[in-house]
């Protein structure tokens, strides 16, 4: 089945300082998600990004089909941003499963 | 709008007990699916279905069960519960276009201890 990498696995910044997550995965995909989840444990949807750019205030993602890479930036973090980066895809062939990556585990100091 | 709803969101079982984990859902989204998320890992997919009466197994399907008898509720059974089934579980849905899901919505998740 879809492999799916994430990187770094943990990330440390001061507050206000910019960074950029990366998903890897092994196949062609025909969805792809970026999740948050809260030091809570809610999972936040971030971006439904197949291919291409969005934004979202001071998120962004790109995913590069073709490279079949995605990455996720997040400009001027704030303390509320720390907790776990997930990016999930579903593979082209493999019926409808999506898969998740193990996750990108960031904190945002004061 | 209630989104997708888990019951309950916390319990504690008895190895060999059986239980059944309740998720619903009002957005009329064809697929729903369960995960398990095992600490300091991401989410791995157990089963899944794409409308009333089709269900499919995930990575981890081993030690559980489901049926999909309205498109509204997807319970997730075990029968025979273990110790290593204790785990955060997580109901998701999302629509169906063509041959792929969209965007996936997920419930608040179950915490599930097995002593």
């Amino acid at each position: 089945g879809i492999q799916v990498e994430q990187s770094p696995p943990d990330l440390i910044l001061q507050e206000g300082a910019n960074s950029t997550l990366r998903c890897n995965f092994s196949d062609s995909v025909n969805n792809l998600q970026w999740f948050h989840q809260n030091p809570w444990g809610q999972l936040i949807n971030l971006f439904y990004i197949p291919s291409g750019t969005k934004q979202n205030g001071r998120l962004s993602a790109t995913t590069v089909a073709t490279e079949r890479y995605s990455l996720l930036y997040i400009s001027s973090s704030q303390t509320t941003d720390s907790g776990v980066y997930f990016c999930a895809v579903g593979a082209n062939t493999g019926g409808f499963k999506t898969i998740f990556g193990a996750g990108t585990r960031l904190f945002v100091k004061a | 709008n209630a989104g997708v709803t888990q019951t309950p969101k916390f319990q504690v079982l008895k190895t060999g007990q059986s239980m059944t984990l309740q998720c619903a859902q009002d957005m009329n989204h064809e697929y729903m699916s369960w995960y398990r998320q095992d600490p300091g890992m991401g989410l791995r997919l157990i089963h899944y279905s794409v409308g009333a009466g089709i269900t499919d197994q995930g990575e981890v399907p081993n030690g559980y069960n489901v049926s999909r008898s309205t498109t509204e509720d997807f319970p997730l059974r075990l029968l025979s519960a273990a110790p290593s089934q204790t785990s955060v579980y997580f109901c998701a849905s999302s629509i169906l276009a063509g041959t792929n899901t969209g965007e996936l919505f997920f419930g608040e998740g179950s915490r599930l201890t097995v002593l």
